[in-house]
């Protein structure tokens, strides 16, 4: 079993719409999550942390399920700049290295 | 101002060859990292340095030598490349290599090497 499994999509929406990524995560213990983005032929860049409490960033909210190991990202009102891949990112339990442990990534294109 | 630079930013070689990418980073962070992404777009770690010492060796090819001569440099120098090293590799730091709380890193532009 992949320690970070995602669907890789692709997701293709209109703009406006509203579309959510669902990630599973493989270690009980795992210690911080993350939602990273990466434009095409571009590195990948932190979009937001995500907090078992449940976090917002604008259009974007992110939800931690840790008794079912279970992360996702909602995005409302899609726009044509959300188009990119979205990764789903985990780190290992306190007191590791942290190193970051991606998904392979879910695909997101916005039509207008 | 470029937080993580890596270079070059392409480099095209024969099998066989031996390669260095060249990162650094301003940012005045502790750790740095190497990162392969490959064809099917999958980014794994593949090292970590931590002031300049090794913390994370993943199962890499011995071919693959990363060297840090200071905590704002890490160099990953590739012998005898082989066909299946294409891919895109990765720079990365940040604050610090453990901890209680989330910590950001932060990328580089990546270099896409391509072996022929």
């Amino acid at each position: 079993r992949k320690e970070v499994e995602q669907d890789p999509g692709p997701f293709n929406v209109p703009e406006g719409a509203t579309v959510a990524f669902n990630c599973t995560y493989s270690n009980s213990a795992s210690q911080s999550f993350f939602w990273y983005r990466q434009d095409c032929r571009k590195e990948p860049k932190l979009l937001m942390s995500v907090y078992s409490s449940g976090n917002e960033d604008g259009r974007f909210t992110a939800q931690l399920n840790r008794a079912s190991q279970y992360i996702s990202l909602l995005i409302r009102d899609s726009k044509l700049s959300d188009s990119a891949t979205y990764l789903c990112v985990v780190t290992p339990p306190s007191g590791s290295a942290r190193q970051l442990t991606f998904g392979s990534g879910t695909q997101l294109t916005v039509l207008p | 101002d470029t937080a993580v630079s890596q270079t070059p930013k392409y480099l095209v070689t024969q099998m066989g060859n031996d390669k260095s990418i060249k990162c650094e980073q301003n940012l005045g962070h502790d750790t740095m990292y190497w990162y392969k992404q490959d064809s099917k777009k999958f980014l794994k770690i593949m090292f970590s340095y931590n002031n300049k010492e090794l913390i994370i060796n993943e199962t890499v090819p011995n071919r693959f030598s990363p060297k840090s001569p200071d905590k704002a440099h890490l160099n990953l120098h590739i012998n005898s490349l082989e066909l299946g090293d294409s891919a895109v590799y990765f720079c990365a730091s940040s604050r610090d290599w453990r901890g209680a709380g989330p910590d950001t890193q932060y990328f580089g532009p990546g270099t896409r090497l391509t072996v022929l």
